[in-house]
């Protein structure tokens, strides 16, 4: 069984550019998460869809990040006008019931 | 301990010695989830303990859970060279949407061959 892929592996920005991170879910998961994980911290969650219906997104910043997952699968996460302070690993994980199975991430480092 | 820290705290331990790494958390869970993060990999779960166990074992894993104290131990019996990673404790805000996960800090576990 293939596990959770995510693309790119690594991504160097100038602040204020733009990029998007992709994930692909295990096959038959309908819950998909997206963390942000600073060098040394734990992974925070940035927000969680049940199939393609955003169930929290409290903790997204939300005038510069959004997520969408438009058919329950895939998903995508976006950052506008990135700046110094997201430098971070981005982990998208998978779950059907309580075990949540993670990516390798989106290490990102902005300049 | 590794709850309300916000930085990794780190242990160096012979292989062969046991370790403790400790988890205190501040809000009410049914659920600790323990994960094991090797460099330049996403976290893994190793073992999950529920309220109503005390204690949870995996091979040379030992979890315990204190619910009246609110506070979770993982303990590797007779720690190995493959046993360095990072590990993460996470309390579990279930509801019926599923997981909701809250990560400590973590522990950056180094077993000295």
């Amino acid at each position: 069984e293939a596990g959770v892929t995510q693309s790119p592996r690594y991504a160097v920005l100038q602040e204020g550019q733009a990029v998007s991170f992709w994930c692909d879910p295990i096959s038959g998961h309908d819950t998909l998460y997206w963390y942000q994980q600073p060098r040394d911290q734990g992974p925070q969650l940035l927000v969680y869809f049940r199939d393609e219906a955003v169930i929290d997104n409290s903790q997204l910043p939300s005038d510069r990040f959004s997520a969408v997952r438009p058919k329950g699968t895939n998903s995508t996460l976006k950052i506008q006008s990135a700046k110094q302070g997201d430098t971070a690993t981005y982990l998208c994980a998978s779950s059907s019931r309580y075990e949540q199975y993670f990516g390798p991430g989106t290490r990102l480092t902005v300049l | 301990s590794q709850w309300g820290e916000e930085n990794l705290q780190a242990l160096s331990i012979q292989e062969g010695e046991d370790v403790t790494m400790n988890c205190s958390y501040k809000t009410y869970t049914t659920v600790v989830h323990w994960y094991r993060q090797d460099s330049g990999r996403g976290p893994a779960l190793i073992i999950l303990i529920r309220s109503n166990e005390r204690e949870k074992r995996s091979g040379r894993l030992r979890a315990t859970l204190d619910t009246s104290s609110q506070s979770s131990s993982l303990s590797i019996t007779a720690a190995q060279c493959e046993d360095t990673a990072v590990y993460f404790c996470a309390t579990d805000e279930n509801n019926n949407a599923g997981a909701k996960l809250t990560f400590g800090g973590g522990t950056r576990l180094t077993v000295r061959p």
